[in-house]
């Protein structure tokens, strides 16, 4: 079983709508969680954090997180074209930092 | 620099040379990863420096793949007899102190192995 993973997709959906990406994690012990998004041929940057149980939400992005089923979600409302990247879940282990294989998000106008 | 800066940010080699690839990270910050990015797929974590504490090698691929980092701050990535396999992107990333927060990448450095 992979440390974090995630479905490759690619997940389309149409302007607009909402994006839902999920990642699933195996160290029940892991206290901070990551989503970076990522464009064809560019480096990672981070657009959210969690800690806690619960939703946090930040503009268009809402992050979810579930300790208890080991399990983090993305939502992005009101899905734009420029939102087509791939969605990194990273999950600190250990004391560093593992992410997952990346969501394809396309966003079609 | 205002960045993490990688070099080179593109390597071309042949199957069995060495190579070395180079990190400057963000003045300041304490901790550095270097993950590995092959084409279509998410980061492969390589190796973590947090100060002066022991890095956490577990990442690392085989005894062909070593790393360091002098005086707290640039950090080198050595391949040693590179084959195919190990072309991608690798990618150094950095924060202030590694403890739950936002890394800060570099453009990577794509290495390609003929």
């Amino acid at each position: 079983q992979k440390e974090v993973e995630q479905n490759s997709g690619p997940l389309s959906v149409p302007e607009g709508a909402i994006a839902s990406l999920n990642c699933t994690y195996s160290d029940r012990g892991s206290q901070s969680f990551f989503w970076y998004r990522q464009y064809s041929g560019k480096s990672p940057e981070l657009i959210m954090s969690i800690y806690s149980n619960g939703d946090k939400e930040d503009g268009r992005f809402t992050a979810q997180l579930n300790k208890a089923s080991q399990y983090v979600s993305l939502l992005i409302r009101d899905s734009q074209p420029s939102d087509s990247a791939t969605y990194l879940c990273a999950v600190n282990q250990g004391g560093k930092l593992i992410f997952g294989q990346g969501t394809e998000l396309s966003v079609k106008p | 620099g205002a960045g993490v800066s990688q070099s080179p940010s593109n390597k071309v080699t042949e199957k069995g040379k060495d190579v070395e690839l180079r990190c400057d990270p963000i003045s300041g910050h304490t901790a550095l990863y270097w993950y590995r990015q092959s084409l279509g797929q998410g980061l492969e974590f390589l190796i973590y420096f947090q100060g002066n504490s022991a890095p956490d090698k577990s990442g690392l691929p085989s005894d062909r793949f070593s790393a360091e980092r002098t005086g707290g701050s640039v950090s080198t990535l050595t391949i040693q007899r590179t084959q195919q396999e190990d072309s991608a992107v690798y990618l150094c990333a950095s924060s202030p102190t590694g403890l739950n927060e936002k890394l800060f990448f570099g453009s990577g450095t794509q290495l390609s192995v003929l």
